[in-house]
């Protein structure tokens, strides 16, 4: 089945520092690759549309020069939380299309754990 | 109103028990409709894809679908205690691939 690898699971990070985020398609190209924060026993909510070779587009309210998305490929994109605080403390996960069109179905990462000290 | 309404639980079952999951919309032009999996700390996982009224098998697991009451369900036979996790619905439109989520329901299926 279709891998969506994101790495790393887990990053701790000082204030004021950067840290970038990989997600992966592993076994297929995917076009669209989404970023999503999640906050515990909360569901996932859509920060960003990522389309290989263009601008990500950004949902209200998440700010795009806080966070960075690279699609450089038809393989991998990159979330970077720049300056990162305290409360972009939380669980960011990646998502993935299979290519098939509007009618396949999304697959995710396994998500990584961002703890800003 | 939200898009998606999910059954928020918590649910805690005996093992062995049928657990129905629900969920229910109201944008009629969603018609994609998926169920994740999604254990503490992990990715959602995938469980069932569906796109049309009407039921889905695969395993222990059963999708149903009907667009006329815009209203899913997930059901699992003989629940095993693997099985607790948070489960998702979601589901998009014809035309993009945005999903929408419902906020999920945790399971707990004690043995």
């Amino acid at each position: 089945g279709a891998v969506v690898s994101q790495h790393p699971s887990r990053v701790i990070c000082k204030s004021g520092t950067s840290v970038k985020i990989e997600c992966r398609s592993l076994d297929f190209q995917a076009t669209t690759m989404f970023w999503y924060r999640q906050f515990p026993k909360q569901s996932l909510m859509l920060m960003a549309t990522s389309n290989e070779g263009s601008k990500a587009t950004y949902e209200q309210g998440v700010e795009k020069d806080k966070f960075l998305i690279n699609h450089a490929s038809l393989t991998l994109s990159t979330l970077t939380v720049t300056s990162a605080h305290p409360e972009d403390s939380s669980f960011y996960i990646c998502s993935a299309e299979t290519g098939q069109g509007n009618n396949s179905p999304l697959h995710f990462g396994n998500g990584t754990r961002l703890t800003v000290t | 109103q939200k898009e998606v309404e999910q059954d928020p639980g918590p649910l805690s079952v005996p093992e062995g028990a049928i657990v129905s999951l629900n969920c229910t919309y109201s944008n009629s032009a969603f018609q994609y409709f998926m169920w994740y999996r999604q254990y503490s700390r992990k990715g959602p996982e995938l469980l069932m894809y569906t796109y049309s009224s009407g039921n889905k098998e695969d395993g222990r697991f059963t999708a149903q679908v009907d667009k006329s009451s815009k209203y899913i369900s997930l059901f699992i036979r003989d629940s095993q205690p693997s099985d607790s996790a948070t489960y998702l619905c979601a589901m998009k439109e014809t035309s993009g691939s945005r999903l929408t989520f419902g906020e999920g329901t945790q399971l707990t299926v004690n043995p």
